[in-house]
């Protein structure tokens, strides 16, 4: 199976501050239709996760634009600009490339 | 909108079996690839189960042989079928809409427990 090593697993971070969350995959997340199907999900406590990018950067509808994917390959980011409180929960990302999909250990960022 | 509600969660001893539901509004269950992550107590979420529009269906191999996904169109409903239960089955079970993307949508989730 896939491993997604995600970096760090408790983000403390300033409100208006930025954040950036890693995440590693064991093997190349590029498929054979050419496509990346790295995604990331938000999970504020007490909810259901909720998806905020797919394919590495297209953010999904009413998410906002401080919320941004970036990476290639194996080596991927999310970067929260300006963080806000609303924003406090657990991050995964998930590859969709390779069955069994797999998730990362998931990072925590709470305010400071 | 597009709404996924979860049942059939409950306290079951090891070995025995249940049956999660999933009722599904503002789309088509069998138009959609749908599937069953799972979260453990104060832990990550774990894929379970995928069914593709086409009828195709996957599972981690964890539950292979033991779990069924399917669904009933007539319904609009998801189900999986859990046999031979284990503790580490315990977890919140959500249904989800979606395939490599990931999904877009995610019902409430259903808590299965596994003790004696």
């Amino acid at each position: 199976d896939v491993v997604m090593t995600q970096s760090p697993l408790s983000l403390p971070v300033t409100l208006g501050q930025p954040a950036s969350i890693s995440c590693r995959s064991s093997q190349s997340l590029v498929s054979s239709d050419g496509y990346t199907y790295l995604n990331w999900f938000q999970q504020r406590p007490g909810q259901s996760p909720r998806r905020l990018i797919y394919k590495v950067s297209n953010r999904d509808s009413g998410v906002p634009d401080r919320f941004s994917g970036s990476g290639s390959g194996t080596d991927f980011t999310l970067t929260i600009n300006r963080v806000e409180a609303d924003d406090v929960g657990v991050y995964y990302c998930m590859q969709g490339t390779h069955w069994p999909w797999t998730f990362g250990q998931g990072t925590k960022v709470e305010i400071k | 909108e597009v709404q996924l509600v979860e049942s059939g969660g409950g306290l079951i001893q090891p070995g025995g079996s249940l049956r999660l539901s999933c009722a599904a509004s503002g789309l088509n269950v069998n138009s959609n690839y749908m599937s069953w992550v799972r979260q453990a107590p104060g832990k990550g979420l774990e894929w379970v189960s995928i069914i593709y529009a086409g009828g195709g269906t996957y599972y981690v191999d964890s539950v292979k042989g033991r779990f069924t996904i399917s669904r009933d169109n007539s319904k609009n409903t998801l189900y999986l079928q859990m046999n031979s239960l284990r503790a580490e089955d315990t977890a919140v079970y959500y249904c989800a809409r979606g395939g490599s993307n990931g999904p877009s949508s995610w019902g409430q989730g259903t808590l299965v427990t596994v003790s004696s």
